[in-house]
């Protein structure tokens, strides 16, 4: 399978904490991108950072990405309950569109 | 206008049925995507239409046949399907296919039940 992992698969923390999610990818990407899914809905863009890019900044989220080492982390600052979701991260071809997600990670921030 | 609507929410077909499933942008995308998503697993791509001709099909059965009738929208015709294709259907959009990347907007799915 091209499908990349993400770690942890599933995680809890209180509202204000922060939450680190980390994805492995197995392409050569162009780009690599972040969705978040709440519950058996439609997915919502939330960052999307170039191979030539080490880091990058949106509100509350901070992504990184390793290309030496093929991998990524979105971290969540100051979590709120509304942040309950699945995030993905997706590997980017910048010649197809093709976008190959990893398995996910389920995020519950309780109250 | 940043959506991506599709139709319907929700369908229940038998197996020797024919529906179809729609989406619609009017957001100017050139682009357009199939995924099916089984509960609990990431969506999968099935198709990408490229400036309204079939660029990628990631060898779909054919009893999934897509179309993209202009470039404002997207079918999906169903025939045949067996209980083992009742997952959710997303549909996305963005700007293009080519280049150094673009997000896709996806739509709020379509959930499908085949008995």
């Amino acid at each position: 399978s091209q499908q990349g992992e993400e770690d942890p698969q599933a995680l809890s923390i209180q509202e204000g904490e922060n939450a680190t999610m980390n994805c492995s990818y197995k392409t050569s990407i162009n780009n690599l991108q972040w969705y978040r899914q709440n519950s058996g809905r439609g997915l919502v863009h939330l960052i999307l950072i170039r191979s030539n890019e080490r880091e990058k900044h949106s509100g509350r989220l901070r992504v990184t990405l390793d290309t030496s080492k093929k991998s990524s982390s979105l971290l969540i600052t100051a979590s709120r309950a509304a942040d309950t979701a699945s995030y993905f991260c997706c590997e980017g071809s910048g010649n197809t569109g093709k976008l190959i997600f990893g398995q996910g990670t389920t995020l519950q921030v309780k109250p | 206008d940043t959506e991506v609507t599709q139709t319907p929410k929700h369908l229940v077909m038998g197996m020797t049925n024919k529906k179809s499933l729609k989406c619609e942008q009017h957001m100017g995308h050139r682009a357009m995507y199939w995924y099916k998503q089984k509960a609990k697993k990431p969506p999968e791509l099935m198709f990408v239409y490229s400036y309204e001709k079939l660029s990628i099909n990631e060898s779909v059965p054919s009893r999934f046949s897509p179309e993209c009738p202009n470039s404002s929208l997207l079918n999906l015709h169903l025939h045949a399907l067996q209980p083992e294709d009742s997952a959710l259907y997303l549909c996305a959009s963005s700007q293009h296919t080519v280049g150094q990347g673009y997000e896709q907007y996806f739509g709020p799915g379509t959930r499908l039940t085949v008995t």
